[in-house]
This record gives structure tokens, C-alpha cells and sequence, in this order.
């Protein structure tokens, strides 16, 4: 039973672009999402997260948007730069699991020189 | 700051033989994760330490993988004897503490293959 879902296992943009990454989950109880970026031969880092009492946070190019009701989020890079290029990794949360944390499948994002 | 360490960072075995993998968490982190990853899929968890006490290891295969954390510090993951499906990276993760919003930091990973 797949909790947290990334429909897309790939997404090319053109740099300057932006680029949209998007992410369901079917588990109402969690509270906290994440989003990891990981490159090849490298472990996942920490890129952003949403408490579930916001539906917006931005950190510079980054931005996560959170539609409770839809159980829809999503990260928004603008603009994209080829260093983006990654695999992004949709997470989340609840509180009273010591916080273990739930993985999507990830999505492939090439932005395009 | 020195991040999370993994050793060896690849691993090729037959199957039915064990192996064993190490992690080194960030210095001051008292919760330490290890993950599995298959080829496609996102990180899975498979055991949480909380110092040397096991907060959840409800997802480890304990007929054939094991884990400790002497001291609260290192780890070792275990697979005796392993399988054909284990093909895997296998991360290890720490935190400052399982409170709060508390950043999960990953090391390099372990990319196991069994044949």
C-alpha cells in the first residue's frame, strides 16, 4: 500500500523554466511533508518541508505547495537550473511515529542547458 | 561538519552469504535510521535507534537482517543469509532527535548486489 505517490517518474524543462513536481498521499493522519533531492551515488538531502497547518512555503527557487483536501503537493523550482537535475523525493510525516518518515517513488527532473 | 558515513560504499556477494554494512552518524545525533532502497523505489525504512534502544524495527526482515547500535554511536546492519531480492542501497540517516521537525541527514548509501 503505496502512502505517498509521484505519478511522474520523469519531467524534462528547459533551464530558466519552471519546473513542477508533483506528489498525492492517502494518509489523512500525516502532518509534516518533505522533499529530498538526491543525485547519483549520493545519499537524499534535505531541500524543504510543509507543516500542514500552511499551504505554502518558499525557500528561495523552491517553493512547496500543500492542498490538504486534495491530499496534493507539490514543489515548484523556478527559475530551473541544470544543476537542479536530480531525483526528487516526496516525503511525509506524523506526529507520534518518532517521525519516521513515508518515500515516494521519486521523480527523474533533467533541465535542459 | 562531517557528514553521516557509510562503508563500503558497493558490495557484490553470492547469494546465501552474509555481509555486513557500517554507518557513523553526524556527531550529537541520537536517532539513527537505516533504509533500503530498491532500484525505482523510494528509501524504505527498516530499523530506527533511538541512543543504543530500538524505537521501531516493525519493517526489518528479522529472519534475516539484524542491527545494533553499541554505545548510541555506530551501526551495523546485518544480512545473514542474504537474497536475490536484497539487491538494494542500503542508507543509513541521523537526526538530532526524533522531537519536532528534525532533519534526517543521509549518508552516501551501500549499493548491495547479490547474485
Amino acid at each position: 500500500d503505496q502512502q505517498v505517490k509521484q505519478n511522474s517518474p520523469s519531467l524534462s524543462v528547459q533551464e530558466g523554466r519552471i519546473s513542477i513536481l508533483n506528489c498525492d498521499y492517502t494518509n489523512s493522519m500525516f502532518d509534516y511533508f518533505l522533499w529530498y533531492k538526491k543525485y547519483p551515488a549520493e545519499g537524499p538531502t534535505f531541500l524543504i518541508s510543509i507543516s500542514s497547518i500552511k499551504d505554502k512555503n518558499e525557500d528561495g527557487r523552491f517553493t512547496v505547495f500543500l492542498n490538504k483536501s486534495a491530499k496534493h503537493l507539490s514543489l515548484h523550482i523556478v527559475p530551473s537550473q541544470p544543476g537542479d537535475s536530480a531525483v526528487y523525493f516526496c516525503a511525509a510525516t506524523l506526529s507520534g511515529s518518532a517521525r519516521q518518515l513515508t518515500f515516494g517513488s521519486g521523480t527523474q527532473l533533467t533541465v535542459l542547458p | 561538519e562531517a557528514g553521516v558515513a557509510q562503508s563500503p560504499r558497493y558490495k557484490i556477494i553470492e547469494k546465501r552469504q552474509s555481509v555486513a554494512f557500517w554507518c557513523n552518524p553526524i556527531s550529537g545525533h541520537a536517532t539513527l535510521y537505516w533504509y533500503q532502497q530498491i532500484l525505482g523505489q523510494g528509501p524504505k525504512l527498516l530499523i530506527q535507534f533511538q541512543n543504543n534502544g530500538v524505537v521501531d524495527d516493525s519493517q526489518l526482515p528479522k529472519d534475516r537482517f539484524s542491527a545494533e547500535r553499541l554505545k548510541g554511536v555506530d551501526s551495523t546492519l546485518k544480512i545473514q543469509p542474504a537474497k536475490l531480492e536484497d539487491s538494494a542501497v542500503y542508507l543509513c540517516a541521523s537526526s538530532f532527535s526524533v522531537s519536532g521537525t528534525d532533519t534526517q541527514y543521509f549518508g552516501p548509501g551501500t549499493r548491495l548486489t547479490v547474485l
